[in-house]
């Protein structure tokens, strides 16, 4: 099982639309969990930290499951500016590669 | 702030070529890595720094150097190029704090080899 796995997609969904990722981790001890969002030909750039009860930003809602070991993304209302790769990034709790990154999900809002 | 810059943004080098990524950061950050980018891959991790003086290899580390003589600086050196470095080179910084890192990307270099 890979350390990190998420859908590719694409997911094309039309604007205004909710849009649901998962992820899922193969380390039971790792300890910290993030969104990061890339566009294209660009840089990752962190969307929000995903913590243990669930959070909030926005239009976006990350949750974790630590017993089924995946973590999710939400994204509510999607905007043509949604558009994006969204990377799931997990800590390892030991060795020499600190952060994991997932391939990523691509999303494309149409109008 | 700059955050982090990256020199070249685009470099063409043929085969047996050596060359040096630049990176640097104003942040004050302890953690820098260098991770390079291919389709259907992600992100891999090739060297990382905890602070000056101080590296280690990460996932795919043959081809590449670095050192990292000061806190701001954490160069890439491609020993003999190949065209399986072809590839996105991202460069990033973090503090450490809490076992909690967020992760500041540099805009990238486009190496192309042949």
């Amino acid at each position: 099982r890979k350390e990190v796995e998420q859908d590719p997609g694409p997911f094309n969904v039309p604007e205004g639309a909710t849009v649901a990722f998962n992820c899922t981790y193969s380390n039971s001890a790792s300890q910290s969990f993030f969104w990061y969002r890339q566009d294209c030909r660009k840089e990752p750039k962190l969307l929000m930290s995903v913590y243990s009860s669930g959070n909030e930003d926005g239009r976006f809602t990350a949750q974790l499951n630590r017993a089924s070991q995946y973590i999710s993304l939400l994204i509510r209302d999607s905007k043509l500016s949604d558009s994006a790769t969204y990377l799931c990034v997990v800590t390892r709790p030991s060795g020499n590669t600190p952060l994991v990154f997932g391939k990523g999900t691509r999303l494309s809002v149409i109008a | 702030n700059a955050g982090v810059t990256q020199t070249p943004k685009f470099q063409v080098l043929k085969t047996g070529q050596s060359m040096t990524l630049q990176c640097a950061q104003d942040m004050n950050h302890e953690y820098m890595s260098w991770y390079r980018q291919d389709p259907g891959m992600g992100l891999r991790l090739i060297h990382y720094s905890v602070g000056a003086g101080i590296t280690d290899q990460g996932e795919v580390p043959n081809g590449y150097n670095v050192s990292r003589s000061t806190t701001e600086d954490f160069p890439l050196r491609l020993l003999s190029a190949a065209p399986s470095q072809t590839s996105v080179y991202f460069c990033a910084s973090s503090y450490r704090t809490g076992g909690i890192y967020e992760q500041y990307f540099g805009p990238g270099t486009r190496l192309t080899v042949t």
